[in-house]
């Protein structure tokens, strides 16, 4: 069975700092990876995916991701953290055999970005 | 382009009680699913409707059920209510056939249901 994990319940930086927020994956075969966000009281938005090819994959709002495949990592990143940032990440796994929607997703990260 | 639409936004129901949750792909889309974020932790894939029949199932009791219309929208229905249901219910849409996986798929705003 297909899994995420999020190993910190929340990640705190400075504005205008790098950010990063980690996950790791776990499937059978090649994984489609997402990063998802939501902001208090609202539904998830889409920021990035890798399907295929590029390990750095850039997504909206200044966000990237690295998909490490030795260390079945696929990592959030951000050269610049901006206060608007701070909101609740996740990161979720499809499996690619079976096809559909099932994502997998991890127990989320608590961004916060302070002044 | 209108986005993934749901009904209602809120809702409060009783222990035993029924409840239908609605929700409208974005525009094109022709594959629809339903998650439950209960508060506090990830959303959990509940089941998946393509060409009007479930195609892919989670871990939940038959107590949940779905319909998809032809016009790709799509209802959720939960029986016997539960305290533990109280829930936000997040309905995802995207395009494409089962083997398109890798297609985006896109979040509404949820419908947060309170069971009392």
């Amino acid at each position: 069975a297909q899994s995420v994990a999020q190993p910190e319940d929340q990640v705190n930086v400075a504005e205008g700092n790098p950010l990063t927020v980690k996950c790791t994956y776990s499937v059978s075969g090649n994984p489609y990876l997402f990063w998802y966000v939501q902001y208090p009281n609202r539904g998830l938005q889409f920021l990035l995916k890798y399907i295929t090819g590029d390990n750095l994959v850039k997504g909206s709002y200044g966000f990237e991701a690295e998909f490490n495949k030795s260390q079945t990592s696929f990592h959030l990143k951000k050269p610049s953290a901006l206060v608007s940032d701070s909101a609740l990440y996740f990161c979720a796994v499809r499996d690619r055999g079976g096809g559909g929607n099932k994502l997998t997703f991890g127990t989320g990260t608590q961004l916060k970005v302070e002044l | 382009d209108a986005g993934v639409t749901q009904s209602p936004t809120h809702l409060i129901k009783t222990r035993g009680q029924q409840v239908t949750l609605r929700c409208s792909p974005k525009s094109g889309h022709d594959t629809v699913s339903w998650y439950q974020q209960a508060l506090g932790q990830g959303p959990q894939f509940i089941f998946q409707y393509y060409e009007e029949e479930e195609r892919q199932r989670g871990n939940f009791p038959d107590r949940f059920s779905g319909h998809q219309f032809p016009n790709y929208s799509s209802e959720l229905n939960v029986n016997a209510l539960l305290l533990g249901d109280s829930a936000l219910y997040l309905c995802a849409s995207s395009l494409g056939e089962l083997r398109l996986a890798g297609n985006t798929i896109y979040f509404g705003e949820g419908s947060w249901l309170t069971v009392v």
